[in-house]
């Protein structure tokens, strides 16, 4: 089953708008991630926020995790159409095993110009 | 390798063959997963090693799914007498025993 899920499930915007993505989950975690992906294909890791941080930013990017609430989000400011891809929300759950990923199911975005 | 090596990229097989993947993490890796994802879904997980311990092979759908790591190093995800609906993407990641994980280019499977 899914631990996360994202929402919307497709977002379509405007170059230079913003876009926000949530990602809601169900246990614990030891912290958050996003992904994206193009085309179906490899993931490429965005950013990471611990369980006891609650906001970080790389570059464009913003994400916020509310571990009350069990819910992150993630922003784009001033989004541009090489933005268009899938993005995936990932919790990262420390077991007795090790570090187990579970994905949410994606929002895609589309940047129209 | 500099990144995480996935082959073949493509692979059509017809029902019934079993196929293996193949997955090169990066050197030194101790983590390694192998995940499913079909057409427009999430990722759905599949097995995880992690160093010498015991893989958790909780997410392999049925026991014609069965994934080797020989060395610590090469994964092998085998799927015997497949099925039209084995039909995926197959992609591997892998990770220095800690969060933030690099994931290959995928396996696109298409059982005819």
């Amino acid at each position: 089953s899914q631990q996360g899920e994202e929402d919307p499930q497709a977002l379509s915007i405007q170059e230079g708008e913003n876009a926000t993505m949530n990602c809601s989950y169900k246990t614990s975690i030891n912290n958050l991630q996003w992904y994206r992906q193009n085309s179906g294909r490899g993931l490429v890791h965005l950013i990471l926020i611990r369980s006891n941080e609650r906001e970080k930013h790389s570059g464009r990017l913003r994400v916020t995790l509310d571990t009350s609430k069990k819910s992150s989000s993630l922003l784009i400011t001033a989004s541009r159409a090489a933005d268009t891809a899938s993005y995936f929300c990932a919790t990262d759950v420390l077991t007795g095993g090790g570090n187990k990923l579970t994905f949410g199911t994606g929002t895609q975005l589309k940047v129209e110009l | 390798g500099a990144g995480v090596s996935q082959s073949p990229s493509n692979k059509v097989t017809e029902k019934g063959k079993d196929v293996e993947l193949r997955c090169d993490p990066i050197s030194g890796h101790t983590a390694l997963y192998w995940y499913r994802q079909s057409l427009g879904q999430g990722l759905e997980f599949l097995i995880y090693f992690q160093g010498n311990s015991a893989p958790d092979k909780s997410g392999l759908p049925s026991d014609r799914f069965s994934a080797e790591r020989t060395g610590g190093s090469v994964s092998t995800l085998t799927i015997q007498r497949t099925q039209q609906e084995d039909s995926a993407v197959y992609l591997c990641a892998s990770s220095l025993s800690g969060p933030g994980y690099t994931f290959g280019s995928g396996t696109r499977l298409t059982v005819v």
